[in-house]
């Protein structure tokens, strides 16, 4: 079936540090998924970061970017300097063919400490 | 603008009690519907989406069931609550054709 798995939490980084959080995907139903990654913010509901359908390219928000890797299957999110107001709880997700379904990761909590 | 409502925010519910949970859309007309489903410490699950009123399909058998009595409206429920349904749970929409979702801000849900 169709899967994501990424970064087992927690992450605990310093203010001004680099980040990668690993998502790598499954996809049977469909060569080319679209990949989605979510964000949960302390008290706040959970919200659309970034997106991108199309393999090869690159999804930024925030600061954030992710690449769609469709050799390595994967879509990780990266941020070159990350600040205390980062710290939350991300998910990877992947849509397949109908888009009806939308298949999440685990989620990655992230603690930027100042 | 779109809002989405859930309601309740948090229930505690004895072991076979019945369940009712509700969304409610405004300002999109016919959307997609979704229920999702995170026990603590789990994955986010889909549990049902819906594409029109009266049409319901269930992603995960969680002994739960949904029902889309209004264009703009998800109902999430069981006749029998089991422990194993605590969990938070989420309801969303989309536009037709798309996969952005956007998120209510969810029920949490204690059964004991």
């Amino acid at each position: 079936g169709d899967s994501v798995t990424q970064t087992e939490g927690p992450v605990t980084v310093s203010e001004s540090e680099s980040l990668i959080i690993n998502c790598t995907y499954s996809a049977t139903s469909i060569a080319y998924p679209n990949l989605f990654w979510y964000v949960r913010y302390p008290g706040e509901g959970l919200q659309l970061l970034l997106k991108v359908i199309t393999a090869g390219q690159k999804g930024s928000s925030r600061g954030f970017e992710a690449t769609y890797n469709k050799e390595t299957t994967s879509f990780h999110l990266q941020k070159a300097s990350v600040q205390e107001s980062d710290s939350a709880v991300y998910y990877c997700a992947l849509a397949p063919s109908n888009y009806n379904v939308l298949y999440f990761g685990s989620g990655t909590k992230l603690t930027v400490e100042p | 603008a779109q809002t989405i409502h859930q309601w309740p925010v948090a229930e505690i519910k004895a072991v076979g009690s019945p369940l009712s949970l509700g969304c409610t859309i405004k300002g999109k007309s016919s959307p997609n519907l979704y229920w999702y489903w995170q026990a603590t410490g789990g994955t986010l699950q889909q549990l049902f989406y819906s594409i029109t009123v009266g049409q319901v399909e269930s992603v995960v058998q969680l002994n739960l069931s949904a029902s889309r009595p209004k264009d703009d409206q998800f109902i999430l429920s069981t006749e029998k609550l089991l422990l194993s349904h605590s969990g938070f749970y989420l309801c969303a929409w989309s536009l037709v054709g798309e996969a952005d979702y956007t998120f209510g801000s969810g029920t949490r849900l204690l059964v004991i």
